[in-house]
């Protein structure tokens, strides 16, 4: 099947600093990839769709100049927070979109947990 | 605004005990349905992608079913590694919507 990974799985980092997580699909090309969060007991909210060499569209309420999103290649996008502050904390899930037509189907990584001190 | 709504919360078997979860859903323009497993601190596992009503998959004691407005997951006759929260999505063109999911426990 379709492999997604993420890295690191987990991160500290101090208030104030920037933290980029890596996903990359591992066995298929994604021209898109998604980012999500996910807080404690919550489902998983849409942050923004990656697009493979253009911009990326952020979902309603997300800062698009907090919350970076690079997707260089057909297998790696990357979410970098800027500036991170304790409300951050979260864990943030990738997910890349496999197959063509109509059976598109997103698989997804194991995830970053993300603690602001 | 798409929706999915699943229900119950929680729920809480004894190994062997079947069930089945629901997951009902408001959406423009569907393009599949989703079900995934998800273990504490892991991101969602893909179990099933149901596309029209009538549609059925099965994997083990799993078995998913759609109509025009909402999908079961059957759970038959459970083991306690059936134990997670069960995500279902919408996709809707390519977004999916997510519900705030199903934690299943099952007791041995």
């Amino acid at each position: 099947g379709a492999v997604v990974s993420q890295h690191p799985s987990r991160v500290i980092c101090k208030s104030g600093t920037s933290v980029k997580i890596e996903c990359r699909s591992l066995d298929f090309q994604a021209t898109t990839m998604f980012w999500y969060r996910q807080f404690p007991k919550q489902s998983l909210m849409l942050m923004a769709t990656s697009n493979e060499g253009s911009k990326a569209t952020y979902e309603q309420g997300v800062e698009k100049d907090k919350f970076l999103i690079n997707h260089a290649s057909l297998t790696l996008s990357t979410l970098t927070v800027t500036s991170a502050h304790p409300e951050d904390s979260s864990f943030y899930i990738c997910s890349a979109l496999a197959g063509g037509g109509a059976k598109n189907e997103q698989f997804f990584g194991p995830g970053t947990r993300l603690t602001v001190l | 605004e798409d929706q999915v709504t699943q229900s119950p919360e929680a729920l809480r078997l004894q190994e062997g005990e079947s069930s089945s979860l629901n997951c009902s859903y408001t959406v423009s323009g569907l393009r599949g349905l989703f079900w995934y497993r998800q273990d504490p601190g892991k991101g969602p596992e893909f179990l099933f992608t149901l596309y029209s009503a009538g549609e059925e998959k099965e994997k083990e004691r799993l078995k998913a079913t759609l109509t025009k407005k909402e999908s079961f997951l059957h759970i038959t006759a459970p083991k306690p590694e059936d134990s997670a929260t069960y995500l279902c999505a919408v996709q809707a063109p390519d977004k999916l919507s997510f519900g705030a999911g199903t934690t299943v426990t099952v007791r041995a």
